[in-house]
């Protein structure tokens, strides 16, 4: 069985701080992981995603991943915060072999205060 | 580029009626895929489309939830009757194939079930 544990809702952090969003996954095998962002009254966008290869993950907006597969993760981080990053994160996993859909964290909810 | 079209983007209905939802993909995405996002968790895939073929529907309530694409390009997905806990947003969204490609998401349908 696949799942994905963000371990936090909510995450509040300082404009111009680097921010870190957590995501923790359970998966049979190598895991295809991805990163989107909900803004208000709109739909999930992509963020990026590891597939293979470098375990650093440039993406979207300046945001950047990183896998590790020892203690299961793929962190969101940004060096430097900024107000409009304030929105709903989501961390997906799919398995490499088997169903071909996409599980979906609960969400973390980003606050970058001014 | 035109982005996912969905509509309406909300819906008031009595439990026990019925209740229609469309989507129209990116324009050349093969795959479509609809999502039911209750209040405070993840989306979890309803049904996954290839061309007019289903792909993945093995989580769809099939008892009360139906969905067509047709012609390989437009969908409808249909609640009937719906319950009070069918109240959700339902998220469409498409790829250009099946691969390990990222999702486009349309805004959603909130759907409110009294």
């Amino acid at each position: 069985a696949q799942s994905v544990a963000q371990p936090e809702d909510q995450v509040n952090v300082a404009e111009g701080n680097p921010l870190t969003v957590k995501c923790t996954y359970s998966v049979s095998g190598n895991p295809y992981l991805f990163w989107y962002v909900q803004y208000p009254n709109r739909g999930l966008q992509f963020l990026l995603k590891y597939i293979t290869g470098d375990n650093l993950v440039k993406g979207s907006y300046g945001f950047e991943a990183e896998f590790n597969k020892s203690q299961t993760s793929f962190h969101l981080k940004k060096p430097s915060a900024l107000v409009s990053d304030s929105a709903l994160y989501f961390c997906a996993v799919r398995a490499k072999t088997g169903a071909n859909n996409l599980f979906f964290g609960t969400g973390t909810r980003l606050t970058v205060i001014p | 580029e035109a982005g996912v079209a969905q509509s309406p983007r909300y819906k008031i209905i009595e439990k026990r009626q019925s209740v229609a939802f469309w989507c129209n993909p990116i324009s050349g995405h093969a795959t479509l895929y609809w999502y039911q996002q209750i209040l405070g968790q993840g989306p979890k895939l309803l049904i996954q489309f290839q061309n007019n073929g289903v792909v993945d529907d093995s989580q769809l309530p099939k008892d009360r939830f139906s969905a067509e694409r047709l012609k390989g390009v437009d969908s409808t997905l249909k609640i009937q009757p719906a319950k009070l806990e069918d109240s959700a947003v339902y998220l469409c969204a498409s790829s250009t194939g099946t691969g390990l490609l990222e999702q486009y998401f349309g805004p959603g349908t909130r759907l409110t079930v009294t």
